[in-house]
Protein backbone atom coordinates (compact mmCIF):
# COMPACT_ATOMS: atom_id res chain seq x y z
CA UNK A 1 0.00 0.00 0.00
CA UNK A 2 1.97 3.35 -1.69
CA UNK A 3 -0.12 5.18 0.95
CA UNK A 4 0.16 9.25 -0.21
CA UNK A 5 3.39 9.35 -3.29
CA UNK A 6 4.29 13.00 -4.04
CA UNK A 7 6.77 13.78 -6.94
CA UNK A 8 9.50 15.32 -7.63
CA UNK A 9 11.02 14.90 -4.23
CA UNK A 10 13.36 17.79 -4.95
CA UNK A 11 13.21 20.97 -7.10
CA UNK A 12 14.92 23.78 -7.97
CA UNK A 13 13.52 26.71 -10.23
CA UNK A 14 14.72 29.98 -11.62
CA UNK A 15 11.99 32.26 -10.54
CA UNK A 16 9.06 33.15 -13.00
CA UNK A 17 9.09 29.37 -14.20
CA UNK A 18 5.98 27.30 -13.73
CA UNK A 19 5.88 23.93 -12.44
CA UNK A 20 3.18 20.90 -11.03
CA UNK A 21 3.99 19.23 -8.17
CA UNK A 22 2.04 15.87 -8.33
CA UNK A 23 0.60 13.98 -5.91
CA UNK A 24 -1.42 11.05 -5.62
CA UNK A 25 -3.05 8.79 -3.12
CA UNK A 26 -4.21 4.53 -3.45
CA UNK A 27 -6.45 4.75 -0.58
CA UNK A 28 -9.92 6.09 -1.99
CA UNK A 29 -10.05 8.95 -0.04
CA UNK A 30 -12.31 12.20 -0.94
CA UNK A 31 -10.35 14.65 1.11
CA UNK A 32 -6.79 15.76 -0.14
CA UNK A 33 -5.01 18.68 0.69
CA UNK A 34 -1.64 20.55 0.26
CA UNK A 35 0.27 22.08 2.71
CA UNK A 36 3.80 23.82 2.66
CA UNK A 37 6.30 23.81 6.00
CA UNK A 38 8.57 26.53 6.38
CA UNK A 39 10.63 27.20 9.56
CA UNK A 40 9.02 28.09 12.53
CA UNK A 41 5.78 27.99 10.81
CA UNK A 42 4.47 25.23 11.31
CA UNK A 43 2.45 23.39 7.76
CA UNK A 44 -0.07 25.52 6.31
CA UNK A 45 -2.73 25.15 4.69
CA UNK A 46 -2.93 26.06 0.45
CA UNK A 47 -5.52 24.45 -0.92
CA UNK A 48 -7.52 21.61 -0.29
CA UNK A 49 -10.38 19.07 -1.90
CA UNK A 50 -13.97 17.59 -0.89
CA UNK A 51 -14.11 15.45 -3.56
CA UNK A 52 -12.77 15.11 -7.25
CA UNK A 53 -13.95 18.62 -9.34
CA UNK A 54 -14.27 20.45 -6.11
CA UNK A 55 -11.56 22.36 -5.00
CA UNK A 56 -11.24 25.78 -2.24
CA UNK A 57 -8.15 27.70 -1.10
CA UNK A 58 -6.90 27.64 1.86
CA UNK A 59 -4.61 29.96 4.30
CA UNK A 60 -2.06 30.89 2.09
CA UNK A 61 -3.57 30.18 -2.12
CA UNK A 62 -1.50 33.29 -3.77
CA UNK A 63 0.97 32.13 -6.71
CA UNK A 64 -0.82 28.38 -6.29
CA UNK A 65 -3.32 26.13 -8.48
CA UNK A 66 -4.96 23.39 -8.09
CA UNK A 67 -7.41 20.88 -9.95
CA UNK A 68 -9.02 17.60 -9.07
CA UNK A 69 -10.19 15.42 -11.92
CA UNK A 70 -9.95 12.20 -10.03
CA UNK A 71 -9.96 10.87 -6.92
CA UNK A 72 -6.77 9.62 -6.59
CA UNK A 73 -4.79 12.61 -8.44
CA UNK A 74 -4.67 16.62 -6.80
CA UNK A 75 -1.61 18.37 -8.36
CA UNK A 76 -0.30 22.14 -7.32
CA UNK A 77 0.69 24.29 -9.92
CA UNK A 78 3.17 27.01 -9.25
CA UNK A 79 2.21 29.59 -12.15
CA UNK A 80 4.97 32.02 -11.60
CA UNK A 81 7.87 30.83 -9.07
CA UNK A 82 8.92 33.54 -6.70
CA UNK A 83 11.87 33.33 -4.28
CA UNK A 84 9.20 33.67 -1.13
CA UNK A 85 7.59 29.38 -2.80
CA UNK A 86 10.58 28.61 -1.63
CA UNK A 87 9.74 25.79 0.70
CA UNK A 88 8.99 22.08 1.74
CA UNK A 89 5.45 21.24 0.07
CA UNK A 90 3.31 18.05 1.49
CA UNK A 91 0.37 16.44 0.02
CA UNK A 92 -2.19 14.87 2.39
CA UNK A 93 -5.29 12.74 2.28
CA UNK A 94 -8.04 11.65 4.05
CA UNK A 95 -11.57 9.90 4.73
CA UNK A 96 -12.75 12.85 5.50
CA UNK A 97 -12.75 16.28 7.23
CA UNK A 98 -11.46 15.91 11.02
CA UNK A 99 -10.20 12.63 10.68
CA UNK A 100 -6.89 11.64 10.51
CA UNK A 101 -4.57 12.70 7.49
CA UNK A 102 -1.92 11.04 6.04
CA UNK A 103 1.27 12.96 4.31
CA UNK A 104 3.17 12.15 1.68
CA UNK A 105 7.01 12.19 2.33
CA UNK A 106 6.98 16.25 0.59
CA UNK A 107 8.79 18.25 -2.15
CA UNK A 108 11.76 20.27 -1.37
CA UNK A 109 11.57 23.13 -3.46
CA UNK A 110 14.13 25.81 -4.07
CA UNK A 111 13.07 28.50 -6.21
CA UNK A 112 16.38 30.72 -7.36
CA UNK B 1 -7.02 33.93 11.89
CA UNK B 2 -7.97 31.14 14.29
CA UNK B 3 -4.86 29.98 15.67
CA UNK B 4 -3.34 26.94 17.57
CA UNK B 5 -0.55 27.86 19.67
CA UNK B 6 2.23 25.57 20.67
CA UNK B 7 5.24 25.79 23.57
CA UNK B 8 8.23 25.01 23.74
CA UNK B 9 9.44 25.90 20.03
CA UNK B 10 12.36 23.04 21.32
CA UNK B 11 13.09 21.17 24.33
CA UNK B 12 16.06 18.84 25.32
CA UNK B 13 15.33 16.30 27.95
CA UNK B 14 17.68 12.93 29.12
CA UNK B 15 16.41 9.54 27.98
CA UNK B 16 14.15 8.59 30.55
CA UNK B 17 12.53 11.75 31.31
CA UNK B 18 9.39 13.07 30.34
CA UNK B 19 8.98 15.54 28.08
CA UNK B 20 5.78 17.74 28.00
CA UNK B 21 4.37 19.72 24.88
CA UNK B 22 1.67 22.33 25.28
CA UNK B 23 -0.94 23.62 23.44
CA UNK B 24 -3.52 26.86 23.54
CA UNK B 25 -6.18 27.06 21.15
CA UNK B 26 -9.49 30.15 20.23
CA UNK B 27 -11.78 28.03 18.71
CA UNK B 28 -14.84 26.30 20.45
CA UNK B 29 -15.58 24.65 17.57
CA UNK B 30 -12.82 22.60 17.93
CA UNK B 31 -13.48 19.19 18.30
CA UNK B 32 -10.65 17.13 17.02
CA UNK B 33 -6.97 17.47 18.41
CA UNK B 34 -4.39 15.02 16.96
CA UNK B 35 0.05 15.15 17.63
CA UNK B 36 1.93 14.41 14.74
CA UNK B 37 5.62 13.69 14.75
CA UNK B 38 8.10 14.21 12.47
CA UNK B 39 11.11 13.30 11.84
CA UNK B 40 13.53 14.65 9.59
CA UNK B 41 13.14 14.73 5.87
CA UNK B 42 9.78 12.59 6.38
CA UNK B 43 5.97 13.55 6.18
CA UNK B 44 4.12 14.16 9.45
CA UNK B 45 2.32 10.87 10.83
CA UNK B 46 -0.55 11.02 13.41
CA UNK B 47 1.02 10.03 16.90
CA UNK B 48 -2.07 10.35 19.01
CA UNK B 49 -5.67 12.40 18.88
CA UNK B 50 -8.18 12.80 21.06
CA UNK B 51 -11.63 14.29 20.93
CA UNK B 52 -13.28 16.67 23.59
CA UNK B 53 -15.51 14.18 25.25
CA UNK B 54 -12.50 13.24 26.87
CA UNK B 55 -9.66 14.59 29.31
CA UNK B 56 -7.11 11.82 28.55
CA UNK B 57 -5.85 9.66 26.09
CA UNK B 58 -3.25 6.95 26.56
CA UNK B 59 -1.48 4.97 23.34
CA UNK B 60 1.91 3.11 24.94
CA UNK B 61 4.05 5.69 26.17
CA UNK B 62 2.06 8.83 24.66
CA UNK B 63 -0.58 10.99 26.78
CA UNK B 64 -3.04 13.45 25.79
CA UNK B 65 -4.61 15.73 28.51
CA UNK B 66 -7.33 17.66 27.41
CA UNK B 67 -8.36 20.65 29.77
CA UNK B 68 -11.73 21.94 27.63
CA UNK B 69 -12.35 24.94 30.27
CA UNK B 70 -9.37 26.39 29.70
CA UNK B 71 -8.63 25.12 25.48
CA UNK B 72 -5.10 24.03 26.56
CA UNK B 73 -4.03 20.34 25.29
CA UNK B 74 -1.03 18.23 25.82
CA UNK B 75 1.48 15.73 25.33
CA UNK B 76 3.37 13.88 27.61
CA UNK B 77 6.23 11.34 26.56
CA UNK B 78 6.76 8.81 29.24
CA UNK B 79 10.22 6.88 29.45
CA UNK B 80 11.10 8.83 26.28
CA UNK B 81 13.79 7.68 24.48
CA UNK B 82 16.26 8.80 21.78
CA UNK B 83 14.33 7.79 18.95
CA UNK B 84 11.62 9.57 19.71
CA UNK B 85 13.75 12.83 18.77
CA UNK B 86 11.42 14.22 16.28
CA UNK B 87 9.05 17.46 15.32
CA UNK B 88 5.98 17.46 16.81
CA UNK B 89 3.17 19.35 16.24
CA UNK B 90 -0.17 19.67 17.65
CA UNK B 91 -3.23 21.01 15.23
CA UNK B 92 -6.78 21.57 15.63
CA UNK B 93 -10.19 21.07 13.71
CA UNK B 94 -13.88 20.94 13.05
CA UNK B 95 -16.09 19.85 10.68
CA UNK B 96 -17.58 21.85 8.06
CA UNK B 97 -15.80 24.44 5.82
CA UNK B 98 -12.39 25.04 5.75
CA UNK B 99 -11.98 24.78 9.46
CA UNK B 100 -12.62 21.12 8.73
CA UNK B 101 -9.12 20.59 7.54
CA UNK B 102 -6.15 20.86 10.35
CA UNK B 103 -4.76 23.80 11.53
CA UNK B 104 -1.10 23.28 13.08
CA UNK B 105 0.94 24.49 15.58
CA UNK B 106 4.11 25.77 14.43
CA UNK B 107 5.91 22.69 16.03
CA UNK B 108 8.36 21.62 19.19
CA UNK B 109 11.55 19.67 18.33
CA UNK B 110 12.60 18.00 20.98
CA UNK B 111 15.83 15.68 21.21
CA UNK B 112 16.25 13.70 23.60
CA UNK B 113 19.77 12.86 25.14
CA UNK B 114 21.44 9.05 25.95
Amino acid sequence: NAGVTQTPKFQVLKTGQSMTLQCAQDMNHEYMSWYRQDPGMGLRLIHYSVGAGITDQGEVPNGYNVSRSTTEDFPLRLLSAAPSQTSVYFCASSEGMNTEAFFGQGTRLTVV
Amino acid sequence: QQQVKQSPQSLIVQKGGIPIINCAYENTAFDYFPWYQQFPGKGPALLIAIRPDVSEKKEGRFTISFNKSAKQFSLHIMDSQPGDSATYFCAASYYGGSQGNLIFGKGTKLSVKP
